[in-house]
């Protein structure tokens, strides 16, 4: 099934630190988001954006919509240990269609 | 707080044997999810249904996966025979509606199926 490229694959920083990860498709969407999947757990919600070009924050989370419709990035400010797990990308349009993952371990 | 609920929370099972999971989504929640989650990669949608209707099974593998939702409420999904390729993290959603908007999707625990 189709996935949408998902980068880094994952990432180990010190905690503090800031991460960046973007995700990009072949395809337009109309709703970008990215979730969050602890171990054994589903994904949460994180951040949705709804227009291209949108930056939206969730605390120390700051997503945006790209102006192409085709990519989206999140940057997480000053990483703390609970921010351990692997991030997901989705882009919706008629369904989900989710990116590979990024697996962020912090250490402290 | 209102949470989708699964089970079996793991399931491990011989290749050829019939495994079946179940989902209760969050109440008043119309539109339930079926998604299939192999290690390493993310969720993909294997089933969608709108109260008890499916409107979406085109990733269904229908030779040997079924899903219901007779009363437009809980879910089951089967497998039948289990493969050694179906292992993976078998997760459910719900959300309120559906349509060509996105309404945010609230997912369940999953089932952690092995097939050896």
């Amino acid at each position: 099934g189709q996935q949408l490229n998902q980068s880094p694959q994952s990432m180990f920083i010190q905690e503090g630190e800031d991460v960046s990860m973007n995700c990009t498709s072949s395809s337009i969407f109309n709703t970008w988001l990215w979730y969050k999947q602890d171990p054994g757990e589903g994904p949460v919600l994180l951040i949705a954006l709804y227009k291209a070009g949108e930056l939206t924050s969730n605390g120390r989370l700051t997503a945006q919509f790209g102006i192409t419709r085709k990519d989206s990035f999140l940057n997480i400010s000053a990483s703390i240990p609970s921010d351990v797990g692997i991030y997901f990308c989705a882009g919706f349009h008629d369904k989900l269609i989710f990116g590979t993952g990024t697996r962020l371990q912090v250490f402290p | 707080e209102a949470e989708v609920a699964q089970s079996p929370r793991y399931k491990i099972t011989e290749k050829s044997q019939a495994v079946a999971f179940w989902c209760d989504p969050i109440s008043g929640h119309a539109t339930l999810y079926w998604y299939r989650q192999i290690l390493g990669q993310g969720p993909e949608l294997l089933v969608q249904f709108q109260d008890e209707s499916v409107v979406d099974d085109s990733q269904l593998p229908k030779d040997r996966f079924s899903a219901e939702r007779l009363k437009g409420v809980d879910s089951t999904l089967k497998i039948q025979p289990a493969e050694l390729g179906d292992s993976a993290m078998y997760l459910c959603a719900s959300s309120m509606t559906s349509g060509s908007s996105y309404n945010e999707q609230f997912f369940g625990p999953g089932t952690r199926l092995t097939v050896l």
